[in-house]
């Protein structure tokens, strides 16, 4: 069984540039949760899909954006990037949104 | 809001020696607690958790009971092992479900010498 698989490993842009981070989900699991973890820091929940719709949003901003797919997997957008979202994206998947959730070995963004 | 607070680090350690990682937490209502640990170059495990007061979860040695009372959640384990070593989180979830997604605390190294 694949876990949770996130690409690419490391990405570098530059201030006000847009950048896609990719989830693919394990299987059998129809909802996908995104984390900002910033350097020395704990994970901050950014937002929540199932089957495909948002259900939950943490305190980020609309420039913060996702989609889900039909097979489940996830893309993380974000617009406008400042020196602040550098950090470690962390993907999770979970059977549905009341259950352990998986992660993956996230996407580290640096933004120069 | 939720909040999680665990003890600072880094925390260093001799092999066999007895861990515990505090952590207390701030939720309405009744939480879902969670340890979780992180290897280098890797993602989030989960450790244990447990879903309500006086609940003890356990897992490869190490375990931690919901005090609803005190409003903690305490890492332990009895002797360590240089492969302890990593980055340990405290997290919390809301009973109403997982749409909140999971509150961290900001993690604890945990060092294991030798």
């Amino acid at each position: 069984e694949t876990g949770v698989t996130q690409s690419p490993t490391h990405l570098i842009k530059t201030r006000g540039q847009q950048v896609t981070l990719r989830c693919s989900s394990q299987s059998g699991h129809n909802t996908v949760s995104w984390y900002q973890q910033a350097l020395g820091q704990g994970p901050q929940f950014i937002f929540q899909y199932y089957r495909e719709e948002e259900n939950g949003r943490g305190n980020f901003p609309p420039r913060f954006s996702g989609l889900q797919f039909p097979n489940y997997s996830s893309e993380l957008n974000v617009n406008a990037l400042e020196l602040d979202d550098s950090a470690l994206y962390l993907c999770a998947s979970s059977l549905d949104a009341y259950n352990e959730q998986f992660f993956g070995p996230g996407t580290r963004l640096t933004v120069l | 809001g939720n909040s999680v607070t665990q003890m600072e680090g880094p925390v260093t350690l001799s092999e066999e020696a007895f861990l515990t990682i505090n952590c207390t937490y701030t939720a309405t209502g009744y939480p879902s607690l969670f340890w979780y640990v992180q290897y280098p170059g890797e993602g989030l495990q989960l450790l244990l958790k447990a879903t309500k007061a006086d609940d003890k979860g356990s897992n490869k040695g190490f375990e931690a009971t919901y005090r609803k009372e005190t409003t903690s959640f305490h890492l332990e384990k009895g002797s360590v092992q240089v492969s302890d070593s990593a980055v340990y989180f405290c997290a919390l979830r809301n009973s109403g479900g997982g749409a909140d997604g999971l509150t961290f605390g900001k993690g604890t190294h945990l060092i294991i010498q030798p």
